[in-house]
Order: C-alpha cells, then sequence, then structure tokens
C-alpha cells in the first residue's frame, strides 16, 4: 500500500524558517518524481515544485522559488520542503505527492503550517 | 502561466442525475489535464488523467474529455459519496497550476 506521511508542520513564526518531511512507504521511492502543493484554509490547491529521481531536476512555482527549497534522500525515502521567510500568505495545508507524469496518483494526509505571531 | 477555469464555481444534483463540470485552459494543453475529487478534510485524489483516462480504482461512472482549451468531467449517475470538490490541473508546462474548484453537493 502507498503511504505518504507528512510531519514537522506547526505555528511559526513570521519571517522564520520551517523544514517539512515526507515520508514514503509501499513503492519503490527511487522510482518516482515527488511534488509539493498547497491549500490556504478554504482555498483551492497551489503547486509548490517537484523534484527528478535522483534530484537533478528540481522545478518550482515561479513565486516560491525563492523562498522555498525541494530535496529528497532516496536512501531514507524521504521527501522534504524547506521554507523560508515565511509570511502570513505561507498559512496552508502542505501535501506531498507522487508524481505520475505530469498528475500526482497519491497524496499524503496533508500538514498544516500556520504562520502568524 | 496557463490560466485554468473551472465552471460551475458549485452545483447541486439529485441522486441519480448527470453532472457536467468544465474546465477551460487559456491555451492549449493538448489534453494534459487531470481531475482531481477531494471530501471535506481530505487529501485529493486523482480521478482522470490524460484527459479521459480513468484512475485505477475509480468508479465508472466517471468519465473525462474534451481537447485544445475546452475539458469537461462527468459524472454519469451522482451518488452520495461524490459530493466533494472537484479541481482540475493541467499537466503541459510549468508551472502546473489548477482550476479553482467546483463544490458538488447533493439536492
Amino acid at each position: 500500500e502507498v503511504k505518504l506521511v507528512e510531519s514537522g508542520g506547526g505555528l511559526v513564526q513570521p519571517g522564520r524558517s520551517l523544514k517539512l518531511s515526507c515520508a514514503a512507504s509501499g513503492f519503490n521511492f527511487n522510482d518516482y518524481w515527488m511534488g509539493w502543493v498547497r491549500q490556504a484554509p478554504g482555498k483551492g490547491l497551489e503547486w509548490i515544485g517537484e523534484i527528478n529521481k535522483d534530484s537533478s531536476t528540481i522545478n518550482y512555482t515561479p513565486s516560491l522559488k525563492d523562498k522555498f527549497t525541494i530535496s529528497r534522500d532516496n536512501a531514507q525515502n524521504t521527501l522534504y520542503l524547506q521554507m523560508s521567510k515565511l509570511g502570513s500568505e505561507d498559512t496552508a495545508i502542505y501535501y506531498c505527492a507522487r508524481a505520475q507524469r505530469e498528475w500526482f496518483d497519491y497524496w499524503g494526509q496533508g500538514v498544516m503550517v500556520t504562520v502568524s505571531s | 502561466d496557463i490560466q485554468m477555469t473551472q465552471s460551475p464555481a458549485s452545483l447541486s444534483a439529485s441522486l441519480g442525475e448527470t453532472v457536467t463540470i468544465q474546465c477551460r485552459a487559456s491555451e492549449d494543453i493538448y489534453s494534459g489535464l487531470a481531475w482531481y475529487q477531494q471530501k471535506p478534510g481530505k487529501s485529493p485524489q486523482l480521478l482522470i488523467y490524460g484527459a479521459s483516462s480513468l484512475q485505477d480504482g475509480v468508479p465508472s461512472r466517471f468519465s473525462g474529455s474534451g481537447s485544445g482549451t475546452q475539458y469537461s468531467l462527468k459524472i454519469s449517475s451522482m451518488q452520495t459519496e461524490d459530493e466533494g470538490v472537484y479541481f482540475c490541473q493541467q499537466g503541459l508546462k510549468y508551472p502546473l497550476t489548477f482550476g479553482s474548484g467546483t463544490k458538488l453537493e447533493i439536492k
């Protein structure tokens, strides 16, 4: 069974950094691109970016490219999202997802990040 | 960026009714389109990819069609468990972009 479990969310002050993790199991992690998508409260879905199998290619949505960094550790079957200079606009549920071509066929349960003083 | 416009924003349907949701891209996306269903408090689930291919495990009452800039998702016989929000997503160009969602409720 494919499982994606995000962790690392919580309350963070504006301007600070936070690193999310996504533990993958039930499939060969090395064989898949992986991505992050977020959803602000009551809003739609926003693609953050995705990383290829060996980390040689990482694509970001332009507005977040200078704030967020996606990485992975294939030995640990884990995907990461490093977020910096956080603002209230970054308050959202963050999902990791397995990419199948340019779609996302499995999603984690999501982790909430709240940016507030 | 490719803009994805969904319509309607919300609709209600009776059990057994056929439902159609539309998605328009700001440019030709050559069938590079997926549909997701999101139930309250849950993560999105892939329903359709490549505009018309049904994801494994998804009931056959769901179908997708379209080409160019115009796409649609059809539910052939509305069921209670189909309530939720539906999103389209283009996969042709980065950044990947989603529609704003269509909230579907039982009438």
